[in-house]
């Protein structure tokens, strides 16, 4: 069964870095992912897909402190230079017989 | 610029019916495949149904042979037909486009309550 997991929380100051992990159940681990951002009561928004070569492609106007990464069945989502508008919920999402969205991770800045 | 803007929502109660609509601007309904997606109060997302290019629809388990996805090319939108609502359909419900939503509408709030 395909399946995403993500950690509930991650924190971290104002102007540092955050990664975010999504990993892909066994048996899915070549599989495309893409991160969504939710900031609070507002709708999702589209940041990027990443592929399981890591390569990475952002959506539009997505500033470059946004970028992914791969490593085997992990996804991430790193955040550079934290801004106070990066405090949201990110959700990983992939695609098998129908939409799999992670549980989502609720980032907040310091 | 893609936009995509749902209307329909409203307050039913639990067996009632809704039909929500999303209107898209500068993407093609027709030819790419959408979704609905719907997130609880306080909870995640959670995909809902799927529309391809060829008109083949799949839904999830939650729903299925209570809601019918479907479109109109002409008017270049999108529909939800929602029969045989439950409490805990209760939920905002936004369109999404392509396989990785990459173009996402504002969402329409439906409340189930009697």
């Amino acid at each position: 069964q395909l399946v995403l997991t993500q950690s509930p929380s991650a924190s971290a100051s104002l102007g540092a870095s955050v990664k975010l992990t999504c990993t892909l159940s066994s048996g899915h681990s070549t599989y495309t992912i893409a991160w969504h951002q939710q900031q609070p009561e507002k709708g999702p928004r589209y940041l990027m897909k990443v592929n399981s070569d890591g390569s990475h492609i952002k959506g539009d106007g997505i500033p470059d402190r946004f970028s992914g990464s791969s490593s085997g069945a992990e996804r991430y989502l790193t955040i550079s230079s934290l801004q106070s508008e990066d405090e949201a919920d990110y959700y990983c999402q992939t695609w098998g017989t129908g939409g799999v969205f992670g549980s989502g991770t609720k980032v907040t800045v310091l | 610029e893609v936009q995509l803007v749902e209307s329909g929502g409203g307050l039913v109660q639990p067996g009632g019916s809704l039909r929500l609509s999303c209107e898209a601007s500068a993407f093609n309904v027709n030819n790419n495949y959408m979704s609905w997606v719907r997130q609880a109060p306080g909870k995640g997302l959670e995909w809902v149904s799927v529309i391809y290019s060829g008109g083949n629809t799949d839904y999830a388990d939650s729903v299925k042979g209570r809601f019918t996805i479907s479109r109109d090319n002409s008017k270049n939108t999108l529909f939800l037909q929602m029969n045989s609502l439950r409490v805990e359909d209760t939920a905002v419900y936004y369109c999404a486009t392509r396989g990785f939503f990459d173009y996402w509408g504002q969402g329409t709030l439906v409340t189930v309550s009697s």
